[in-house]
């Protein structure tokens, strides 16, 4: 079965810091697609990236990266130069080709950027 | 603007309530989901569809229905049954299974 840890419980960084969120998954698939989603204040989640289980190019969109290695089955998320709106619940999720319920979302890593 | 919305953002009943929170897109997305998540917890599927006139349950679907007779709505009904209401209820769609699902801005019940 598939699982997604994200150890991090709570983390906390001042302004401006670099800040790098990690995303460990668990899959016997080899086709298989990885999420980063941001869940702010309001409460609505956002989704950020998505990434397919044969293209392990690391990605970078302004502020933020992310870094996938399948040899250690990680997609870490990587915010440079994080900012106080950078403040949120940050959750990664893994979805397998197949059929039935795909879709499992990690517990979420609170990131909190002081100013 | 396409997108999902999800109505009312605050909900309150009295225990021993059904309650039908609603979920509308116009994406034009097959698949649509429904999630609860506890304060301070992550998300746990209550049911999904992949397709109208068929629904699967979830990890936690004891106490909640779900009928999907349109494509573009997926209403959840909280029964009396659900020992636990109180929760953030997050509906999601996605065009494919694979793809990348996008959520409302989702309903906070409380039952008194």
């Amino acid at each position: 079965a598939q699982k997604v840890t994200q150890a991090q419980t709570e983390i906390s960084v001042v302004e401006k810091e670099d800040v790098t969120l990690d995303c460990v998954y668990e899959t016997r698939d080899t086709t298989y697609y990885l999420f980063w989603y941001k869940q702010p204040p309001s409460g609505e989640l956002v989704f950020l990236i998505r990434r397919n289980s044969f293209d392990e190019q690391n990605e970078i969109s302004g502020r933020y990266s992310w870094n996938f290695q399948k040899s250690t089955s990680s997609f870490n998320f990587t915010i440079t130069a994080s900012q106080v709106v950078d403040s949120a619940v940050y959750f990664c999720a893994l979805s397998e080709a197949g059929y039935g319920q795909n879709f499992v979302f990690g517990p979420g890593t609170r990131l909190s950027v002081l100013p | 603007d396409g997108g999902i919305t999800q109505s009312p953002k605050y909900l309150f009943r009295k225990e021993g309530q059904n309650v039908t929170l609603s979920c509308e897109q116009n994406l034009n997305h097959d698949a649509m989901y429904w999630y609860r998540q506890d304060p301070g917890q992550g998300l746990r599927l209550i049911y999904y569809s992949q397709i109208v006139n068929d629904f699967q349950k979830g990890d936690i679907a004891e106490g909640y229905s779900v009928s999907r007779e349109k494509k573009e709505s997926f209403p959840l009904t909280v029964t009396s049954a659900q020992k636990n209401p109180t929760a953030f209820y997050l509906c999601a769609s996605s065009g494919d299974r694979n793809n990348e699902q996008f959520f409302g801005p989702g309903t906070r019940l409380t039952v008194l």
